[in-house]
């Protein structure tokens, strides 16, 4: 069975800073599709960043960046020009086929 | 606009009653998910829908129950049944298509609490 893991519960990083949010899983497979969505206070999930396995460029959503390393399993996600509002919890997850599988989630907190 | 709809955004249960918490989207989207978030856990999957008519059992689907009979609309029914109810559910739609990369539209939630 596919797994995801977050082994940051949480973490913190100064406005302006970068930080990066850690991610391994666990398939078979080897074609599927990896994302990190983004939970706010609101509680409203947001995509923020997808990953197609089988491209070897990193996915690049303007400060949102991803390190994917296909035979490590590993899908990290990298913040840069950290600012107030991307404080929130951060769950990477897994699709294949119908289904996807998100990891626990890593809480991240911005120090003004 | 496009999107998901649950409702209510509060919801309060005595114990012993049964429950149903509203999700409907107007995306066209084929499949239909619902999910339980409780603290340090993540998401974990309850139940889901990729056709009319039709469901399959998620991870931790006892104590629940759905219907699909409109595309457009995936009501989950939390029984008496389920003993630790109390949590945050969130509601999710995408397309089937092969070698889609869609992730899922998600709804704002509702969240349920036994009183």
């Amino acid at each position: 069975a596919q797994t995801v893991t977050q082994s940051q519960p949480e973490m913190s990083v100064q406005e302006a800073e970068t930080v990066t949010l850690s991610c391994t899983y666990d398939t078979s497979e080897s074609d599927y599709y990896l994302f990190w969505y983004k939970q706010p206070p609101s509680r409203q999930m947001i995509l923020v960043i997808r990953q197609e396995a089988y491209k070897q460029q990193n996915a690049t959503e303007n400060r949102f960046s991803v390190n994917f390393q296909k035979a490590a399993k590993s899908f990290s996600l990298k913040i840069s020009d950290s600012q107030l509002g991307d404080a929130a919890m951060y769950f990477c997850a897994y699709r294949r086929d119908d289904k996807i599988i998100f990891g626990k989630g890593t809480r991240l907190h911005i120090l003004p | 606009d496009g999107g998901i709809t649950q409702s209510p955004k509060y919801l309060f249960r005595k114990e012993g009653q049964n429950v149903t918490l509203s999700c409907e989207q107007n995306l066209n989207h084929d499949a239909m998910y619902w999910y339980r978030q409780d603290p340090g856990q993540g998401l974990r999957l309850i139940y889901y829908s990729q056709i009319v008519n039709d469901f399959q059992k998620g991870d931790i689907a006892e104590g629940y129950s759905v219907s699909r009979e409109k595309k457009e609309s995936f009501p989950l029914t939390v029984t008496s049944a389920q003993k630790n109810p109390t949590a945050f559910y969130l509601c999710a739609s995408t397309q089937l298509a092969q070698g889609a990369n869609y992730g899922y539209t998600f709804g704002s939630g509702t969240r349920l609490t036994v009183v």
